[in-house]
C-alpha cells in the first residue's frame, strides 16, 4: 500500500505557482519523500526529493513540514508542460528500485 | 548516454504467444526493476533485480519471468500471454547507494488479444 495520500486532481493558472500537497503521516524518522511525474504515460520522471530540510532544484522546491507529516512541492512558475500526474513517493527502506506508486494527483495547468 | 531503453515501443500478441520485453541501461546502475501500468492506474511493480545473477518478485509477479545476466540489461519474459497483461510496462534503473533517483525507460505498450 502506498504511504502517501494526494488529492486526487488540481488545477493551475500558467504562470502561477502550483502548490501540490502530500500526506504521509505514518512516516519514519529515516525516510526520504521523493516526487516524480509522468506527463502523459511517458516513463515517469524524477523531480526532488528530501528527508526534512527544504530542497530546491531546476525543477521545482520541496517543503517538509517540522514534523514531516506531509510536504508540498512547488512549481514556482507554471507552464502547459507542467500538466501531468505527479506522485510523492517513500522508497521502501531507502531504495529506488522497488517504489510503491499511488494513483498520483493530476495537474492541470489551464493557460 | 541513452538512459533506458525499452524495445519494442509497442507489441499486439495473441493469448498463448509467448514474448521479451527488453531493457538497456548504459549508466552502470545496479538495480533494475519492471513495473506495469493499468488505464488510471499508478505503475505497480512486478520484478526487480540488485544485481547480476540476483532477482526478486515486486507485488504482481504471476505470468512473468526476468533473468538478470549482466548489469546493462533486465528481460521480461511473457511465457504464454494473457488478455490481463494488457499493459503499458516500463523499465527503471538506479544506483546502488541508497536515496537515489529511478530512471525510467519510455515503456512498451502491449497489447493481448
Amino acid at each position: 500500500d502506498a504511504k502517501t495520500t494526494q488529492p486526487p486532481s488540481m488545477d493551475c493558472a500558467e504562470g502561477r505557482a502550483a502548490n501540490l500537497p502530500c500526506n504521509h503521516s505514518t512516516i519514519s524518522g529515516n525516510e526520504y519523500v521523493y516526487w516524480y511525474r509522468q506527463i502523459h504515460s511517458q516513463g515517469p520522471q524524477y523531480i526532488i526529493h528530501g528527508l526534512k530540510n527544504n530542497e530546491t532544484n531546476e525543477m521545482a522546491s520541496l517543503i517538509i513540514t517540522e514534523d514531516r507529516k506531509s510536504s508540498t512541492l512547488i512549481l514556482p512558475h507554471a507552464t502547459l508542460r507542467d500538466t501531468a500526474v505527479y506522485y510523492c513517493i517513500l522508497p521502501t527502506q531507502g531504495g529506488s528500485e522497488k517504489l510503491v506508486f499511488g494513483k498520483g494527483m493530476k495537474l492541470t495547468v489551464n493557460p | 548516454n541513452a538512459g533506458v531503453t525499452q524495445t519494442p515501443k509497442f507489441q499486439v500478441l495473441k493469448t498463448g504467444q509467448s514474448m521479451t520485453l527488453q531493457c538497456a541501461q548504459d549508466m552502470n546502475h545496479e538495480y533494475m526493476s519492471w513495473y506495469r501500468q493499468d488505464p488510471g492506474m499508478g505503475l505497480r511493480l512486478i520484478h526487480y533485480s540488485v544485481g547480476a545473477g540476483i532477482t526478486d518478485q515486486g507485488e504482481v509477479p504471476n505470468g512473468y519471468n526476468v533473468s538478470r545476466s549482466t548489469t546493462e540489461d533486465f528481460p521480461l519474459r511473457l511465457l504464454s500471454a494473457a488478455p490481463s497483461q494488457t499493459s503499458v510496462y516500463f523499465c527503471a534503473s538506479t544506483r546502488r547507494q541508497g536515496n537515489t533517483e529511478a530512471f525510467f525507460g519510455q515503456g512498451t505498450r502491449l497489447t493481448v488479444v
